[in-house]
């Protein structure tokens, strides 16, 4: 079945530590692929997307992800997080073997303590 | 401009009543998705238009829910005969393309709580 895993479920760190989320999926052909946050009280919205060319991808917020398509994922990390980083991250799949349907994972709960 | 908006915001209601949610999407966005997002899980994928074409009702999970989108904007996601099970954020996006490149914007989402 066609799936996209965040295998950390909730994760806690101090202020300024390095951050790496895991996401992998498991489509094949092309893929697009997306990080989206949620803070505390708002809505869904965009980190960042990689849809082709460097597999590194830079976002807001000092975030990033790297593409590497022979692991079929695409990591998020932040080199020093803050506390207002606290949020529920989802990473999403969308491509031509997914009928243009967008797939979540199961999100990630990061904590930071100050 | 403004984002994707959807109202109401909160909704509770008895079992085996109706329910209207609504979304209106950024203006000039073609596609429009249904999401449902149950407590820690993330987006589950419901249905979603081009325009007022609906391409893809798969994810709707049985007859009681419906969705429209008639002139291509404003959409309402349609519950029949509300039952417990059906509590969770029902949320919308509208995308833009850039060829094929497609881009979703989420709107605040609507919490239903059905009693």
């Amino acid at each position: 079945a066609q799936s996209v895993s965040q295998h950390n479920h909730h994760v806690i760190l101090s202020e300024a530590a390095s951050l790496e989320l895991g996401c992998n999926y498991s489509y094949g052909g092309t893929v697009n692929l997306f990080w989206y946050v949620q803070y505390p009280g708002q809505h869904l919205q965009l980190l960042l997307k990689y849809f082709s060319g460097d597999p590194l991808v830079k976002g807001i917020k000092g975030f990033e992800a790297e593409f590497i398509k022979s692991k079929f994922s695409f990591n998020l990390r932040k080199p020093s997080v803050q506390w207002s980083d606290t949020a529920e991250y989802f990473c999403a799949v969308n491509g031509a073997n997914t009928g243009n349907q967008f797939y979540f994972g199961t999100g990630t709960s990061l904590t930071v303590i100050p | 401009g403004a984002g994707v908006s959807q109202s109401p915001r909160y909704k509770v209601t008895k079992r085996g009543q109706d329910v209207a949610l609504r979304c209106d999407p950024i203006s000039g966005h073609v596609s429009l998705y249904w999401y449902r997002q149950a407590l820690g899980q993330g987006p589950e994928f419901l249905t979603y238009f081009n325009y007022e074409a609906q391409q893809d009702k798969s994810g709707l999970p049985n007859d009681r829910f419906s969705a429209e989108r008639p002139e291509g904007s404003i959409s309402t996601l349609t519950i029949q005969r509300t039952e417990q099970r059906d509590s969770a954020m029902y949320r919308c996006a509208s995308s833009r393309w850039h060829g094929t490149q497609e881009t979703q914007y989420f709107g605040p989402g609507t919490r239903l709580l059905v009693l």
